[in-house]
């Protein structure tokens, strides 16, 4: 079990909004530390989609949005396209440790 | 364009040491933290370590006792060692820039790792 929990899959058809929670507790996400979010292709490596829970790295569409509130942070996905079917990490920090969330498994309808 | 890429053997036997190495270009090793992250066939994503050139190191407590990690800056790379590996170990092993306080940037492409006799 991870520290950090997201739910195994969502899906949504081309066009919506998705969202993928990604819940902690008071030690990590609660306890003031950032959250970051990956995106992984079968047989790639991640991909830094978020970082600092709601920044977007350079080339990122502004399709993709982080947010953060108290031991939970989302990642929303609009305008959902067949190319958004990946697998979608969160991470932050607990205990003296990197954590990263389980994963959530994206398909496009 | 930074660029990692993780090199090593691809297979090691229970009980023997795993060694990787991550060549960096496009950046300098002596700038920034740089880290180890695994991942199991099928399963999630697992933090290694992290090293800056300064020395300044931290380790997942659970792997703590089995892990070391070194940099080099003449070559610019550098490096992970796991002694002891048994079975669980068989991961795809990625380097990426970023320490266990942030996050992580790029990442190389991945080697897979297989523990088996």
């Amino acid at each position: 079990q991870s520290v950090l929990t997201q739910p195994p899959s969502v899906s949504g058809a081309p066009g919506q909004r998705v969202t993928i929670s990604c819940t902690g507790s008071n030690s990590n996400i609660g306890a003031g530390y950032n959250v970051h979010w990956y995106q992984q292709f079968p047989g790639s490596a991640p991909k830094l989609l978020i970082y600092g829970n709601n920044n977007r790295p350079s080339g990122v569409p502004d399709r993709f949005s982080g947010s953060k509130s108290g031991t939970s942070a989302s990642l929303a996905i609009t305008g959902l396209q067949a190319e958004d079917e990946a697998v979608y990490y969160c991470q932050s920090y607990d205990s003296s440790l990197n954590v990263f969330g389980g994963g959530t498994k994206l398909t496009v309808l | 364009q930074v660029q990692l890429q993780e090199s090593g053997p691809k297979l090691v036997k229970p009980s023997e040491t795993l060694s990787l190495t991550c060549t960096v270009s496009g950046d300098f090793i002596s700038v920034h933290y740089w880290s180890w992250i695994r991942q199991s066939p099928g399963k999630g994503l697992e933090w290694i370590g992290s090293i800056s050139n300064s020395g300044s190191i931290s380790y997942n407590p659970s792997l703590k006792s089995r892990v070391t990690t070194s940099t080099d800056s003449s070559k610019n790379h550098f490096s992970l060692r796991l002694t002891s590996v048994t079975a669980a170990d068989t991961a795809v092993y990625y380097c990426a820039r970023g320490s266990h306080l942030s996050w992580f940037d790029p990442w190389g492409q991945g080697t897979l790792v297989t523990v088996s006799s």
